[in-house]
């Protein structure tokens, strides 16, 4: 079954300090994965996409990794802020079905100042 | 440039009723995808549309049900409605059919309520 699992499913960091998110997925054929970011109310919102060639990917202080192996990523957040506190989700898609993207359940960060 | 639009933002029904979404995506994006998330779990694909036709479809029954206009917005339509199907609806656009490399931009959705 395709599936895809992150943890923690929550967590608290103060502010300035580092986290890092896990995704593990069974989903076959592998195409891509994405992480998203999703603030209260309001939908969800890019924050990286890798394919199975690459390995890392970072966009400002967000840096995201991916192991094919072992079907594995995750998203670290260096110099947290608390504009940084939201869902993260984490999402697979499937090769020759690649619109039909398989949602991780997402972990909820809290940044305290 | 103006992101993807959704209304109402807000819906109480109950059930039995039947309910009608819209979606507006970004100019230029051809393709719309509806998913529902319900509180506490995550997304699930509901549909995707392109060029006017549905394109695929999740695991969902045939009373979540759509389209999609010449001018690319589209509209979900949920028949029979049921207390489970109290969820966040939200709407993504993307430019091109092929969305393996593509970003999905989503809109802030819709929350219906069915008591």
């Amino acid at each position: 079954k395709n599936q895809v699992e992150q943890s923690p499913q929550s967590l608290i960091i103060l502010e300035g300090k580092n986290c890092t998110l896990q995704c593990n997925y069974t989903v076959s054929p592998f195409s891509n994965l994405r992480w998203y970011k999703q603030d209260t109310g309001r939908g969800p919102v890019s924050l990286t996409i890798m394919t199975f060639s690459e390995n890392t990917k970072s966009n400002g202080r967000y840096t995201a990794t991916l192991d094919a192996d072992t079907k594995q990523s995750s998203l670290h957040i260096t110099a947290s802020q608390l504009s940084d506190s939201a869902s993260y989700i984490c999402v697979v898609s499937q090769y020759y079905n690649t619109d039909k993207l398989i949602f991780g359940t997402g972990t909820r960060l809290q940044v305290f100042p | 440039e103006a992101g993807v639009t959704q209304s109402p933002t807000h819906l109480i029904k109950t059930r039995g009723q039947q309910v009608t979404l819209r979606c507006s995506p970004i100019s230029g994006h051809t393709s719309v995808y509806w998913y529902q998330q319900a509180l506490g779990l995550g997304l699930q694909f509901l549909l995707w549309y392109d060029e006017g036709e549905e394109r695929n479809r999740g695991n969902f029954p045939p009373r979540f049900s759509g389209r999609q206009f010449p001018n690319y917005s589209s509209e979900l339509n949920v028949n029979a409605l049921e207390l489970e199907d109290s969820a966040l609806y939200l709407c993504a656009s993307s430019p091109w059919t092929s969305g393996d490399q593509e970003t999905q931009y989503f809109g802030p959705g819709t929350r219906l309520l069915v008591l």
